[in-house]
This record gives C-alpha cells, sequence and structure tokens, in this order.
C-alpha cells in the first residue's frame, strides 16, 4: 500500500456542487498537507495540521475547508466548487524537522 | 518573504547529455534545500536534500550543492536517460519549517 493514499483520482464536478477530497497516510506523522498544483505556478499551500487539533490555512484557504478526523485522516473540501478550482490536488505529510514530504498520487479535479 | 527560482522549460535533452537545472533562492536565514521529481500521472518525490552550506545532496546519478554565497542549489546529472523525463521541483525549508517550492522544471529527454 501506497504511504499516502488520495480518493478520489479524477474527479469531474459540476459548478456548485460540494465535493470532498480525502487523504490517509500510514507514516505515523502528526503533519498533513493540502496543495494545488497548477501549470506556471507550481504547488501553493492550501491548508496545513500539526496535529488532531491544530490546523492552519496556507496561501490560498478562500473556498476551502478541511478536517482532520484523526492523526492519519484530513481531508478537503470544496463548499461551492467554482471552474478556477480546476487543478491537481496533493496531500503530503512529513515528520517534524529538517525532513521532506511524502506526496499523495493526487487527485485531479475538473468543475465544469 | 522566501522565494524559489528555476525556469520552467522544457529543457530537451539527448540521452547521456549533461543535465543543469537551475535553482536560485531568497531566504532570511540558513533554510534546507530540496530537490523533488514528479513522474508523468504521479505525486512528487524527495529526490535529495541538503541542509546547510556547503553539504551535496545526492540521489539516482543526480546531485546538487548548496552554495550560500551565490543562493543556488543547481541540480546535475552527468548523463540523463529517457526515464528521467519528469518536473523536478525546487524547495526550501526556512523559518517555523515553512516550505516554499519553485514552478518546476519540466524536463524530456529523447533518445
Amino acid at each position: 500500500d501506497a504511504d499516502v493514499t488520495q480518493t478520489p483520482r479524477n474527479r469531474i464536478t459540476k459548478t456548485g456542487k460540494r465535493i470532498m477530497l480525502e487523504c490517509s497516510q500510514t507514516k505515523g506523522h502528526d503533519r498533513m498537507y493540502w496543495y494545488r498544483q497548477d501549470p506556471g505556478l507550481g504547488l501553493r499551500l492550501i491548508y496545513y495540521s500539526f496535529d488532531v487539533k491544530d490546523i492552519n490555512k496556507g496561501e490560498i484557504s478562500d473556498g476551502y475547508s478541511v478536517s482532520r478526523q484523526a492523526q492519519a485522516k484530513f481531508s478537503l473540501s470544496l463548499e461551492s466548487a467554482i471552474p478556477n478550482q480546476t487543478a491537481l490536488y496533493f496531500c503530503a505529510t512529513r515528520g517534524d524537522g529538517l525532513y521532506g514530504y511524502t506526496f499523495g498520487s493526487g487527485t485531479r479535479l475538473t468543475v465544469v | 518573504g522566501d522565494s524559489v527560482t528555476q525556469m520552467e522549460g522544457p529543457v530537451t535533452l539527448s540521452e547521456e547529455a549533461f543535465l543543469t537545472i537551475n535553482c536560485t533562492y531568497t531566504a532570511t536565514g540558513y533554510p534546507s534545500l530540496f530537490w523533488y521529481v514528479q513522474y508523468p500521472g504521479e505525486g512528487l518525490q524527495l529526490l535529495l536534500k541538503a541542509t546547510k552550506a556547503d553539504d551535496k545532496g545526492s540521489n539516482k546519478g543526480f546531485e546538487a550543492t548548496y552554495r550560500k554565497e551565490t543562493t543556488s542549489f543547481h541540480l546535475e546529472k552527468g548523463s540523463v536517460q529517457v526515464s528521467d523525463s519528469a518536473v523536478y521541483f525546487c524547495a526550501l525549508m526556512g523559518g517555523y519549517q515553512k516550505v516554499t517550492f519553485g514552478i518546476g522544471t519540466k524536463l524530456q529527454v529523447i533518445p
């Protein structure tokens, strides 16, 4: 099994719909992150969580919300999807300290 | 704030050519530096890292040296293969362990 699992892998949804992207990890790390990838913009941080009770906004949190259901689970919701939220979404985790991220395989979301 | 600069590409090379992907950064203090690789249809994978000046990170034939005097962390490989075709991201970890990514450089290696 992958260290970080994201579901679904692909999703097409309509403008105005609510959608949830799910992420689970088996690394045992407390820190979890949601990023968005767009061509020419690289990765931008949406939300991050240092433990179950600690959730923080990233640089582009407007229009998104998150839930940390357990140490291993961190879900991202789009309350009312809009076309400019069409992007590739990545969940990641890492240990405390000077460690790199472990990323999931991504969810490709298209809002029509 | 912190920033990472790299060209978007694409960089196109023939197999067995020498690769350099430039990365420069702006940060306060002494950041840690990383290179990630993203193969088509996959998430990013950590390729190598360096945590202090003059450190050299290396992995899978790739290497990068942390140059504080030029604020650079250029990625190099002596002989690229078709299987190295991917997008390469430079990143830094600065204060409060905040990570900043570059925009990614697409590498295409042709046989």
